[in-house]
C-alpha cells in the first residue's frame, strides 16, 4: 500500500492561510471519511489536530479546518502563528483492508 | 490524566526480537481500540498494526505482517508489541496511540506516548 501524497514542504508569512493537500485514492482517502491531520513539532509525538475529514478536536484552535474533495483531502491553517511550525500528516483508513496509511509529511515554515 | 509509555525498546541484532509494552493509565485500556505506529530516525510516520477492544481482532501492515504481533492485557491495562525476525529497516521510535473516543472509526488518535527506539543493528 503506497502512501499518501503530500507536498514536501510548504511556507507562509504570520497571519497568512495555507492549505496542505493530502492525495490518495478511491480506496482509502475518496473512499470513506476516516482522513485525520497530525502536528509534529521536533522531538514531540504527534498530535491530532483533524479527525474524520472534518472535526476539530477539543483544545485545537479554530485555525485549523479539514476539507475533502474526491481523492484529495486538505489541512488549512489560517492566520499562521510562529508556533504552527511542524510536520504535518495526514492518515486515511484502507477500505476492506482495515489497514492506516499516512501520508509522507509535510514540513511548514512560517516565514 | 490519560498517559501512554512506551518500553522495552534497545539495541539488538538482526533477525533477533524485542518485545515493547505501552503502559496505559488515567483510563480503562478496554474501552479503546490501540494501535502502534513508528517513526525511523528522520524519517515520516508508519502504521505498524492495531488491536480490537477485547483483542480478537489484529491488523498488521505488509511490511511486519507473519514477524510482529500485537495484543493486550486489559487487567494490567497494559498493550504489547512483540517483534521477531528483525531486521535493519525495523529501525524506529515505536509509539503506542489510543483511538479517539469521538471518532466514529477505529483510525484516528486522542493520545500517543513519547515513544520507545528499537535499533536493529548488527
Amino acid at each position: 500500500q503506497s502512501a499518501l501524497t503530500q507536498p514536501a514542504s510548504v511556507s507562509g508569512s504570520p497571519g497568512q492561510s495555507i492549505t496542505i493537500s493530502c492525495t490518495g485514492t478511491s480506496s482509502d482517502v475518496g473512499g470513506y471519511n476516516y482522513v485525520s491531520w497530525y502536528q509534529q513539532h521536533p522531538g514531540r509525538a504527534p498530535k491530532v489536530m483533524i479527525y474524520d475529514v472534518s472535526n476539530r478536536p477539543s483544545g485545537v484552535s479554530n485555525r485549523f479546518s479539514g476539507s475533502k474533495s474526491g481523492n484529495t483531502a486538505s489541512l488549512t491553517i489560517s492566520g499562521l502563528q510562529a508556533e504552527d511550525e511542524a510536520d504535518y500528516y495526514c492518515s486515511s483508513y484502507v477500505i476492506s483492508r482495515n489497514l492506516l496509511i499516512f501520508g509522507g509529511g509535510t514540513r511548514l515554515t512560517v516565514l | 490524566q490519560v498517559q501512554l509509555v512506551e518500553f522495552g525498546g534497545g539495541v539488538v541484532r538482526p533477525g533477533t526480537s524485542l518485545r515493547l509494552s505501552c503502559a496505559a493509565s488515567g483510563f480503562s485500556l478496554s474501552n479503546h481500540v490501540m494501535h502502534w505506529v513508528r517513526q525511523a530516525p528522520g524519517k515520516g510516520l508508519e502504521w505498524v498494526a492495531l488491536i480490537s477492544y477485547d483483542g480478537s481482532q489484529t491488523y498488521y501492515a505488509d511490511s511486519v505482517k507473519g514477524r510482529f504481533t500485537i495484543s493486550r492485557d486489559n487487567s494490567r491495562n497494559t498493550l504489547q508489541l512483540q517483534m521477531n525476525s528483525l531486521r535493519a529497516e525495523d529501525t524506529a521510535l515505536y509509539y503506542c496511540a489510543r483511538v479517539s473516543s469521538y471518532s466514529s472509526g477505529w483510525y484516528s488518535f486522542d493520545y500517543w506516548g513519547q515513544g520507545t527506539l528499537a535499533t536493529v543493528s548488527s
